[in-house]
This record gives structure tokens, C-alpha cells and sequence, in this order.
């Protein structure tokens, strides 16, 4: 297996709500990333997972929390989520942190 | 610090002529440097990338790139240009030794094929 699966494709979700996002790779690599993207406009990072544990948080708002269950599987929970943060995120892994990511296909989010 | 400059927000080629996109970077010590595609809806692709070795790097579907020093630059390139090469490219830069997982992009250059 040879690429990374995120589910949903397409999510829109209210302002009250609670989802989460879903990210899978079996290459074994133990670097896992969050990203988040506007359109035409280059990937932000929100988050990078190394070994499964949380290397990096940029900043990002405490409505976005991250979890890393094992080395295969990313998720990121959302609550309470404001319109300005519908986006394409997506999620990329590689084999250690220096290395080469790939990248998902994303998840369309729309808050309204 | 990193940065990644795309000059050029949008390159226009004839379909079979050569593609050139524009790519310049600066860190604090050596680079590990990358190119991404994006079509419409959907997740970067990784084209290629440099690390050490040989100047010039070939990777998926015909695309090279030459790493330059000097001029701190990595312009993508392809011989001859189709009209599926269109899509968004992104440069990307890391450096080497420190901020390990963070990558700096570039703004991304849109590049459009005409038959």
C-alpha cells in the first residue's frame, strides 16, 4: 500500500458541531502531518506528529486538536469551528521527518 | 529561517515546447529542496527532489530540476510540455539539519498548457 486514504472527501458541519477527520497510511512511516489549505494557495502546517508524538503545533487554535492513536492512523477532532476555517486539509506522511512527504487527496471542509 | 520565492504566478506554454518554473530559496544551511503538483481538488503529488549529489534531478513524468548554489535556485523544467502538465506547482525547501517535519512552500505557480 503505497498512499495515504483520508476520510471524509467532503465535509460540512455547523458551528456547534463536533467531527473529525481521518488520515491512514501503511508504509510504515512514523511521521505524520496536518495540513491546512486555501485555494490556489500554498499548504499552512498546522501540525506534525514524529514517532507519535506531537513534534510541532503552529500555533493553530485550540477548536483543532490532533491524535496520533498508533503509527498508521491521524485524526483531527473539530468543535466549534468558525466559517474562515473552511479549507482543504490535508494530511501527509513520510518515512521519518527529514524525509520526503506525500501527500492525501484531502478533506473539503465547509463550515457554515 | 527558510523561504521559498515562486516569481512567476502563472506560466503559459505552447503544448510540445520547453516549460520552465521559476523557483529561489534561502536558508541557513543546506537545503533539502522539493516540487509538488497539485491538479484541481485534490492533494500534492511529489515530482522530485534534491538533497545532494548531482545538480540536476530527474523525476515523475518527464520533469527535472537543477539545483544551483550560486543563485540559490531549483526551476523545475520539461522538455516538452502536454497540455495534462497544467495544474499548480509548488516549490518546497527545507532545511537540512534543523526544523525537522517543517517545510516552507512557495505561493505556487499555475501553469497552463495550450494546444
Amino acid at each position: 500500500d503505497t498512499e495515504v486514504t483520508q476520510t471524509p472527501k467532503h465535509l460540512v458541519m455547523g458551528m456547534t458541531n463536533k467531527k473529525s477527520l481521518k488520515c491512514e497510511q501503511h508504509m510504515g512511516h512514523r511521521a505524520m502531518y496536518w495540513y491546512k489549505q486555501k485555494a490556489k494557495k500554498p499548504p499552512e502546517l498546522m501540525f506534525v506528529y514524529s514517532y507519535e508524538k506531537l513534534s510541532i503545533n503552529e500555533s493553530v487554535p485550540s477548536r483543532f486538536s490532533p491524535e496520533c492513536p498508533n503509527s498508521s492512523l491521524l485524526n483531527l477532532h473539530l468543535h466549534a469551528l468558525q466559517p474562515e476555517d473552511s479549507a482543504l486539509y490535508l494530511c501527509a506522511s513520510s518515512v521519518g521527518p527529514q524525509e520526503t512527504q506525500y501527500f492525501g487527496p484531502g478533506t473539503r471542509l465547509l463550515v457554515l | 529561517a527558510q523561504s521559498v520565492a515562486q516569481p512567476e504566478d502563472q506560466v503559459n506554454v505552447a503544448e510540445g515546447n520547453p516549460l520552465t518554473v521559476k523557483c529561489t530559496y534561502s536558508v541557513s544551511g543546506n537545503p533539502y529542496l522539493f516540487w509538488y503538483v497539485q491538479y484541481p481538488n485534490r492533494g500534492l503529488q511529489f515530482l522530485l527532489k534534491y538533497i545532494t549529489g548531482d545538480n540536476l534531478v530527474k523525476g515523475s513524468y518527464g520533469f527535472e530540476a537543477e539545483f544551483n548554489k550560486s543563485q540559490t535556485s531549483f526551476h523545475l523544467k520539461k522538455p516538452s510540455a502536454l497540455v495534462s502538465d497544467s495544474a499548480l506547482y509548488f516549490c518546497a525547501v527545507r532545511d537540512m539539519y534543523t526544523n525537522a517535519g517543517k517545510s516552507t512552500f512557495g505561493d505556487g505557480t499555475t501553469l497552463t498548457v495550450k494546444p
